[in-house]
């Protein structure tokens, strides 16, 4: 029962914004929106969250529609030590549960 | 802090040995979290502990699969008799739960290959 749907994969130009779509169309009022990646051979790397306002932290940005329904992660300026499986993850604040899917597989290009 | 740490990074095993995981977590982190990973089903939640007790273990794959957390610093993975469909990447994260929350934090991983 995926909550979250992302594309498999996308390239992307080292120095240029990386723009990775999920959509989570069945989203809960108090469900929040989470992203992860994992860089090859490591551990899943928390990136950021939001609940419906537009977030910003060092290291991406998450624009949240205004229904909710889908929200967008950007990579200001990718660098090839982005390259990694992104995951999109929709869950209650406080749960203690990361259901992982596939992710996004993203691949940033010299 | 080093960040949650888990031993060894690789192991290979033959079929029907013991095999045993470490994770010790961030320090003043008081929930734990081991997870499976592979090709197959992606990453897969084993079991979660809070304040060193068990919450979920629903995730255990079958009675060869053991975790515990005797203190707050240490837990282990067990498997016995491993098994060739065991070969996987086993990671274990940290997080604070209640109060000042943080995300999770997962360690590097133990590659396992049973052969």
């Amino acid at each position: 029962d995926a909550k979250t749907t992302q594309p498999p994969s996308m390239d992307c130009a080292e120095g240029r914004a990386a723009n990775l779509p999920c959509n989570h169309s069945t989203i809960s009022g108090n469900e929040y929106v989470y992203w992860y990646r994992q860089i090859h051979s490591q551990g899943p790397q928390y990136i950021i969250h939001g609940l419906k306002n537009n977030e910003t932290n060092e290291m991406a940005s998450l624009i949240i529609t205004e229904d909710r329904k889908s929200s967008t992660l950007i990579l200001p300026h990718a660098t090839l030590r982005d390259t990694a499986v992104y995951y999109c993850i929709v869950r209650v604040r406080n749960d203690y549960k990361l259901s992982f899917g596939a992710g996004t597989t993203v691949t940033v290009r010299a | 802090d080093a960040g949650v740490i888990q031993s060894p990074r690789h192991e290979v095993t033959e079929m029907g040995q013991e095999v045993t995981l470490r994770c010790k977590p961030i320090s003043g982190h008081n929930s734990l979290f081991w997870y499976r990973q592979t090709m197959m089903r992606g990453l897969e939640l084993l079991i979660y502990f809070n304040n060193n007790v068990p919450i979920d273990d629903s995730g255990m794959p079958e009675d060869r699969f053991s975790a515990k957390m005797p203190n707050a610093s240490f837990s282990t993975l067990k498997i016995q008799p491993s098994e060739p469909r065991d070969s996987a990447v086993y990671f274990c994260a940290s997080r604070e739960m209640g109060g000042v929350e943080t995300e999770a934090f997962f360690g590097q991983g133990t590659r396992l290959t049973v052969v």
